[in-house]
């Protein structure tokens, strides 16, 4: 299974941007990465994802590299509210290949 | 609209008892998945429901755990002789069609079991 390496946690100020690296040096030409985020005593919430193209949405971008094993999620101006647990994942061809890693924990400082 | 329902939100049960987690996916929706996330953990896939195919039972940790999905919607996740090493929060989430790697999982806020 293509997996994927996060750090284990990031500190951000508030208002200032934040760039969470995630590397998936064995991904296949298949595969979507997905990103979701966790906040205390929730599930997991969608955030975006992608495939080759850089993506945007309202609550973040996704920076792919070109030779897509690694990728960045980019929130553009951290809130408290945006401190959580982020999710990057690689969803296969097979529809059930949803496996979450231990993801990075994001604190946010006013 | 309403989202992913998972009941109860806390069960605290004996270890030995058997308890049943409850899923309501999100109406119209074709897939459903069940996860376990131990404390400070990561998400542990347990089983996926799609459609009518036959349910993906690889993550299932040990034949005390079965999940059911009647009518294609409402889930049970049923835990047999329960272990203190069972506590956790379990987590559904459901997909909408045409499903695949293109369609992002809704979940709800899981059941918290304490197996005391």
């Amino acid at each position: 299974d293509a997996k994927t390496t996060q750090p284990n946690s990031m500190e951000s100020n508030e208002e200032e941007p934040v760039h969470l690296p995630c590397n998936h040096s064995t991904i296949s030409g298949t595969d979507y990465i997905h990103w979701y985020r966790q906040l205390p005593s929730q599930g997991p919430e969608y955030v975006i994802h992608g495939l080759t193209s850089n993506v945007n949405n309202r609550m973040a971008s996704l920076a792919i590299a070109e030779d897509r094993k690694s990728s960045t999620l980019i929130l553009h101006r951290a809130t408290l509210r945006d401190a959580a647990v982020y999710y990057c994942i690689l969803r296969g061809y097979n529809n059930n290949d949803m496996r979450f890693g231990a993801g990075t924990r994001l604190t946010v400082k006013p | 609209g309403a989202g992913v329902s998972q009941s109860p939100s806390n069960k605290v049960t004996e270890k030995g008892k058997d308890v049943e987690l409850r899923c309501d996916p999100i109406s119209g929706h074709t897939a459903l998945y069940w996860y376990r996330q131990s404390l400070g953990q990561g998400l542990e896939f347990l089983i996926y429901f799609q459609g009518n195919s036959a349910p993906d039972k690889s993550g299932l940790p040990s034949d005390r755990f079965s999940a059911e999905r009647t009518g294609g919607s409402v889930s049970t996740l049923t835990i047999q002789r329960t272990q203190q090493e069972d506590s956790a929060v379990y987590l559904c989430a459901s997909t909408p069609p045409p499903g695949g790697y293109n369609s992002p999982l809704h979940f709800g806020n899981g059941t918290r079991l304490t197996v005391t």
